[in-house]
């Protein structure tokens, strides 16, 4: 299947810095890529859907100037978590599916994100 | 989209068929079936999908009721790799529309 690339795969920041996370499509082009969070044994919940050359729209609840998101071309997109608290500290996972839309959605391998 | 029910654990022996339910009751014509599977500390795996027809790969078969209100996926011979927790959902097939989850079904493979 298409293969769907996060980075980093773990990383750990200080409170009150930003963090970066990135979300490649390898080998197919995403207009649309999908960012979720995990806290430990619960299910994975939409926090917002990237949109390539528009601005992302973000689920209810979500800060959007905390968690900024950016979808600068058909392949890459970022989640930017902006002056982290230790609350941030979560499982961030995003998905894509190609510009057709007719496929299935592929995930990354997820971000840890440790903020201590 | 459509919600879905799965039972919130199962246990399977190793080598034994898993048979993992989902009830979609509401779900529309238009919706398809998929499951998903995450793996501990990794991101969900795309498994199979169906319309009404049943549907196998190389990973698992899926079976849909008649009245398409209930599903089961089955993976045929399962080793400890399978243990993860398995997702149902229901969407439309075309377009970005976003992947709603569950609480979906821990399985475990007992040695």
């Amino acid at each position: 299947g298409a293969v769907v690339s996060q980075h980093p795969s773990r990383v750990i920041c200080k409170s009150g810095t930003s963090v970066k996370i990135e979300c490649r499509s390898l080998d197919f082009q995403a207009t649309t890529m999908f960012w979720y969070r995990q806290f430990p044994k619960k299910s994975l919940m939409l926090m917002a859907t990237s949109n390539e050359g528009s601005k992302a729209t973000y689920e209810q609840g979500v800060e959007k100037d905390k968690f900024l998101i950016n979808h600068a071309s058909l392949t890459l997109s970022t989640l930017t978590v902006t002056s982290a608290h230790p609350e941030d500290s979560s499982f961030y996972i995003c998905s894509a599916r190609d510009v057709t839309g007719n496929t299935e959605a592929f995930f990354g391998q997820g971000t840890r994100l440790t903020v201590v | 989209d459509a919600k879905t029910t799965q039972p919130p654990s199962m246990d399977c022996a190793e080598g034994r068929a898993a048979n993992l339910p989902c009830n979609h009751s509401t779900i529309s014509g238009n919706e398809y079936v998929y499951w998903y599977r995450q793996i501990h500390s990794q991101g969900p795996q795309y498994i199979i999908h169906g319309l009404k027809n049943n549907e196998t790969n190389e990973m698992a078969s899926l079976i849909i009721t008649e009245d398409r209100k209930s599903s089961t996926l089955i993976l045929p011979h399962a080793t400890l790799r399978d243990t993860a927790v398995y997702y149902c959902i229901v969407r439309v097939r075309i377009g970005n529309e976003k992947l709603t989850f569950g609480t979906g079904t821990r399985l475990t493979i007992i040695p």
